[in-house]
């Protein structure tokens, strides 16, 4: 079973606040991923990193932004939310070229 | 453009029958393609995975083919469970991340 966390699982927000999605993984995995995924639609990358101090944006244009300061720790921010950012928000980790995994997803929704 | 296709949005099976999942690529380059299944609200699971260099892979009930001349995969549940109902999503690699299909949703009903 991967160990990987996300909080929170839940989230409904004014529109113009600051979030910060949390995604903690035990697995010493130096790669970690962010997608963002709407009903109905693929997984799309909005964020990956190859270790500490490593971020990249991924295929999806997104306004938020991510750090690696600690390998087991990779949080994605939104410096103020809008309806748009509505969405299921995913974080993987993955060991080398090999499968990633998962954490259970933050759905948010701003108001 | 999407380079991962699953061009069957939904799929219903009968409980003890074989399920069979399609996906279709268009990136040559992809190396490494992998399933997943996902409840409503929860994160994919991994399933299942293929190298590019093998045409197929079996875990338990579960098989992935792997046609790379005419590229496509394919995700066989024999036999399938009412647990099994979920969506499917296909994955591929080339490079830092994974792409995927926009899922198949599995209904096995008893």
């Amino acid at each position: 079973e991967a160990d990987i966390y996300q909080t929170p699982r839940y989230l409904v927000i004014g529109t113009g606040k600051k979030i910060t999605l949390e995604c903690s993984q035990t697995m010493g995995h130096d790669k970690m991923y962010w997608y963002q995924q709407d009903p109905g639609m693929e997984l799309h990358l909005i964020h990956y990193s190859y270790g500490v101090n490593s971020t990249e944006k991924g295929d999806l244009s997104s306004e938020s932004t991510v750090s690696r300061i600690r390998t087991e720790h990779f949080p994605l921010t939104l410096e103020s939310a809008r309806p748009s950012h509505t969405s299921q928000y995913l974080c993987a980790s993955s060991k080398q070229n090999t499968e990633a995994f998962f954490g259970q997803g933050t759905r948010l929704t701003v108001v | 453009d999407q380079q991962v296709k699953q061009n069957s949005p939904s799929l219903s099976v009968q409980e003890g029958r074989i399920s069979i999942l399609n996906c279709d690529y268009t990136n040559s380059m992809f190396d490494y393609f992998l399933w997943y299944k996902k409840y409503p609200a929860e994160g994919p699971t991994f399933l299942i995975s293929i190298s590019s260099i093998k045409d197929k892979n079996e875990d338990g009930r579960f098989t992935v083919f792997l046609n790379k001349s005419a590229k496509h995969l394919s995700l066989h549940i024999v036999p399938s469970q009412p647990g099994d109902s979920a969506v499917y999503f296909c994955a591929a690699r080339s490079g830092y991340a994974l792409n995927f299909g926009k899922g198949t949703s599995l209904l096995v009903t008893p």
